[in-house]
């Protein structure tokens, strides 16, 4: 089948780092998007990695290894409007295939 | 700004009534789809559309069809509600010239069937 797995939480604390992983099991694999979606509201894109190493965008990095089917995404200097559901999706033929979501929950 | 917009917020409907989701776009976008989201299990594909008068189905079509008569619209249907199909459900469209794939996403429907 096609899955991806996350972890369901994590807590961290404001100012850390915290990073959530994404193993994948998918045929067709184009790339690695994750996704953001604050409770109430509606996913919004972050990052987008087609190919192997580290994309960097702001405090938010995102990682993928094809080899490992695996990647990740890397929140720096946690704030506390970080709380939110973060999402794996797998490209595969122009549609995503969505992880079931992490929530992070950044304490004070 | 990219905008896609639902036409309801909110929605409560009998079993057995046929549901009409409508999602426009206004960013001349190719792609669309459908999800629904439930708690523990993500946002599951219902059905995607490549260009007008095209569907795909996703992975869970059943109980489901969609209509796509104009590029900037695509609407869901529910044939006949049944309970299990309470949900919320998002709207999301994409280009095909974005390299990153990203999809922009609706607001979402809440739907309520009793």
């Amino acid at each position: 089948g096609q899955s991806l797995e996350q972890p369901s939480e994590v807590t961290a604390v404001e100012g850390a780092i915290v990073q959530i992983n994404c193993t994948y099991q998918t045929s067709g694999f184009y790339g690695l998007s994750w996704y953001q979606q604050h409770d109430g509201g509606a996913p919004t894109f972050l990052s987008y990695n087609a190919l192997d190493g580290l994309e960097e965008t702001g405090r938010f990095s995102s990682f993928l290894s094809r080899s490992d089917s695996y990647g990740y995404l890397l929140l720096q200097e946690l704030q506390m409007k970080d709380s939110a559901s973060y999402f794996c999706a797998a490209l595969q033929g122009g549609k995503l295939i969505f992880g079931q979501g992490t929530e992070l929950s950044v304490k004070p | 700004d990219v905008k896609v917009t639902q036409s309801s917020r909110y929605l409560v409907k009998r079993t057995g009534e046929k549901v009409f989701l409508e999602c426009v776009q206004d960013m001349d976008h190719e792609n669309m789809f459908w999800y629904r989201q439930d708690p523990g299990l993500g946002l599951r594909l219902i059905y995607f559309s490549y260009d007008v008068k095209m569907k795909e189905k996703g992975d869970i079509p059943e109980g489901y069809s969609v209509s796509r008569e104009k590029k900037e619209r695509f609407s869901l249907i529910l044939e006949s509600a049944s309970t299990n199909q309470t949900s919320m459900y998002l709207c999301a469209s994409s280009s095909i010239r974005d390299s990153h794939n990203e999809q922009f996403f609706g607001p979402g429907t809440r739907l309520t069937v009793l």
